[in-house]
Formats: structure tokens, C-alpha cells, sequence
């Protein structure tokens, strides 16, 4: 089993949609979870920070961690064009059991926002 | 403010010849630096990760190589590149000497092409 599973999609939406995007985890020591938006042929930027579980909201975008489930979610609400990107989840333990903050990304889903 | 530099952003070379990538970090002292590469359905790889000068730690075996001849600059290099070398190359960093972990910061990347 992988660390971390996130299917890569693609996801097509129109414009204004909710969209949903998802990973899961095997690894009970991850406590700091990540998403990082990349366009094509840029490097990724950090989107969203959570540590452990509960929900965070920045604008238009709500991360959500379930660490009982071993899984998190993306929310973007009212969906833009500009939104288009490849989205990647990312998580760590931190320091924890010498991991050194070693960060383990999902592969990645493409997402389209059609206008 | 802390900035990455990656250069150059794109890179065609021929099979055996000679690699070396650059990456300096500006704004921040001793940082955790980091090369992935990015392969088309395969997700970010971590290739080489350094906590100091002259430390290199390797994640993958492979035809490539690390050196942080200084605090803030991080080279990939290769003697003789393969076709398999191809991909999207990526520098990132991580700040040290906090308690809290928000993440790697990448750059804008090199996207390699082996002839």
C-alpha cells in the first residue's frame, strides 16, 4: 500500500462548481498536511496548511483532515478558470521518529475549470 | 522576504553529456534543501536532501548526484546524462530553527530533455 493515494484525475468542471479533491494515508505519524497548487510547467506553491486534524478556510478554498479516517479533502467553492492546475496533496510526521520533516507527496489530480 | 532561484528553465541535452543544475536560496540561514524530480504520472521524487554543508543524504540510487558547497546553494549534477535523466527538475528549501513546519517553498524548476 502506498503512503499516500490521490487520484490523478483528470477532473473537468464548469465554471462556478464546488469541487472536491481528495487523499488518503497509511501512515498513522503524519500530523501536518499540505496542499500545493502547481500550473503547468511551474513549481508547486503551497495552497493550504493544516496541523492534525479539523478544518481551515481561506477564501473560496476549506482544507479538512480526518486523521481517523487516514484522509483529507480539498474544497473549492465557485470555481474559476484561473483555478485550473494540478492540485497535490502533501504530508509529514514532522520530527518525529527521525523523519525530519520529510514530506511525502500524492501524485497529483489534474483539474480543468471550464468557463 | 526569502526567495528561491532555479535556473536554467529549460535544458536540452544530448545523451553523456555532462549535467549541473543550480539552485541559492536567498533571505534565510542554514535551510533543509531539497531536488526532485517530476516525472509525468509518476508524482514528485525526492532525489537528494541536505541539512548543512557538504551533507547530502540520497533517496534514490540513480545516475545523478548532489553538492552544497555553501549555506544557501544546492547543485544537481550528472557526468553522463541518459534518456531515463529526462524530466521536470525541482529545488525547494525548508526553514530550520522554528517549531513549527509549514512546508517546502520550490522554485520554478528546470524541465530536462535528454536527446
Amino acid at each position: 500500500q502506498k503512503e499516500v493515494e490521490q487520484d490523478p484525475g483528470p477532473l473537468s468542471v464548469p465554471e462556478g462548481a464546488i469541487v472536491s479533491l481528495n487523499c488518503t494515508y497509511s501512515n498513522s505519524a503524519f500530523q501536518y498536511f499540505m496542499w500545493y497548487r502547481q500550473y503547468s510547467r511551474k513549481g508547486p506553491e503551497l495552497l493550504m496548511y493544516t496541523y492534525s486534524s479539523g478544518n481551515k478556510e481561506d477564501g473560496r478554498f476549506t482544507a479538512q483532515v480526518d486523521k481517523s479516517s487516514k484522509y483529507i479533502s480539498l474544497f473549492i467553492r465557485d470555481s474559476q478558470p484561473s483555478d485550473s492546475a494540478t492540485y497535490l496533496c502533501a504530508m509529514s510526521a514532522g520530527n518525529s521518529g527521525g523523519s525530519n520533516y520529510k514530506l511525502t507527496f500524492g501524485k497529483g489530480t489534474l483539474l480543468t475549470v471550464n468557463p | 522576504s526569502q526567495t528561491i532561484h532555479q535556473w536554467p528553465a529549460t535544458l536540452v541535452q544530448p545523451v553523456g553529456s555532462p549535467l549541473s543544475l543550480e539552485c541559492t536560496v536567498e533571505g534565510t540561514s542554514n535551510p533543509n534543501l531539497y531536488w526532485y524530480r517530476q516525472a509525468a504520472g509518476r508524482g514528485l521524487q525526492l532525489l537528494f536532501y541536505s541539512v548543512g554543508i557538504g551533507q547530502i543524504s540520497s533517496e534514490v540510487p540513480q545516475n545523478l548526484s548532489a553538492s552544497r558547497p555553501q549555506d544557501r546553494q544546492f547543485i544537481l549534477s550528472s557526468k553522463k546524462l541518459l534518456l531515463s535523466d529526462s524530466g521536470f527538475y525541482l529545488c525547494a528549501w525548508r526553514k530550520t530553527g522554528t517549531l513549527t513546519f509549514y512546508g517546502y517553498t520550490f522554485g520554478s524548476g528546470t524541465r530536462l530533455t535528454v536527446v
